[in-house]
């Protein structure tokens, strides 16, 4: 069973372009999370999604930054006209079913690699 | 909001010694989960641990063990016989259980204890 993919690995971006960031989660997990990670601190969450929907974004910087779970493909993060600030680690991560009522394996998410963003 | 605190910006220890790491939270909270997790320098996230916080009983994983105290909101790991392979940053992690909560399904993370191990 494949673990949870991302790509690309690393991506460098000029200010002003778009960034396009790929999750597949892994087999039968249909939640999908994405975390941002600055350097020398905690990965932060920014955004949780179902298929087809978005559960919570209250981690999502309000403008230029969006994401997506479509039926079909993997999850999309997107951000447009990208700055400095925006140079960072993000992960993403997925579960099964977060469920507090399910078995503790149900709990766990499972990350991908990241995607190191830079931004010149 | 929940929050999780870890106060020791890096520690170090020697190899096959032991070393606990701490972590605090804040929660209204009854029920919910904590976690360990371990970022080598390859950044790919590690789960260590977890603990239900119904669960009196402190979870424990081979040389990884915690001492959880729900009263003091404290979460704090222990790694017995350190190997070099264990230095990595470790971070504290709080879930909620409950669905509709604020922070259902999101981790919220401390910012991270680098561990150095020494030979």
């Amino acid at each position: 069973n494949a673990g949870v993919m991302q790509n690309p690995r690393h991506l460098v971006r000029r200010r002003g372009q778009e960034a396009r960031l790929r999750c597949s989660p892994m087999k039968g997990h249909s939640h999908v999370y994405w975390y941002r990670q600055l350097p020398e601190e905690g990965l932060k969450f920014m955004v949780y999604l179902q298929k087809e929907n978005i559960i919570d974004e209250s981690g999502m910087p309000k403008e230029r930054f969006s994401a997506e779970f479509p039926k079909e493909g993997p999850s999309i993060l997107r951000i447009q006209q990208v700055v400095r600030g925006d140079s960072a680690a993000y992960f993403c991560a997925s579960s099964p079913n977060p469920s507090g009522t399910s078995p503790s394996y149900y709990n766990e998410q499972f990350f991908g690699p990241g995607t190191r963003l830079t931004v010149l | 909001a929940q929050t999780v605190t870890q106060s020791q910006p890096e520690m170090s220890v020697q190899e096959a010694e032991t070393v606990t790491l701490s972590c605090t939270y804040d929660t209204s909270e009854s029920d919910y989960y904590l976690f360990w997790y371990k970022q080598p320098p390859s950044r790919q996230m590690i789960l260590v641990i977890r603990q239900e916080a119904y669960k009196q009983q402190n979870a424990t994983e081979n040389r990884f063990s915690v001492n959880f105290q729900k009263a003091a909101k404290s979460f704090s790991l222990k790694i017995s016989d350190s190997q070099l392979g264990d230095a990595a940053m470790y971070f504290c992690a709080y879930r909620s259980v409950n669905a509709g909560g604020t922070s259902y399904g999101k981790l919220t993370f401390g910012q991270g204890t680098i561990l150095t191990v020494h030979p």
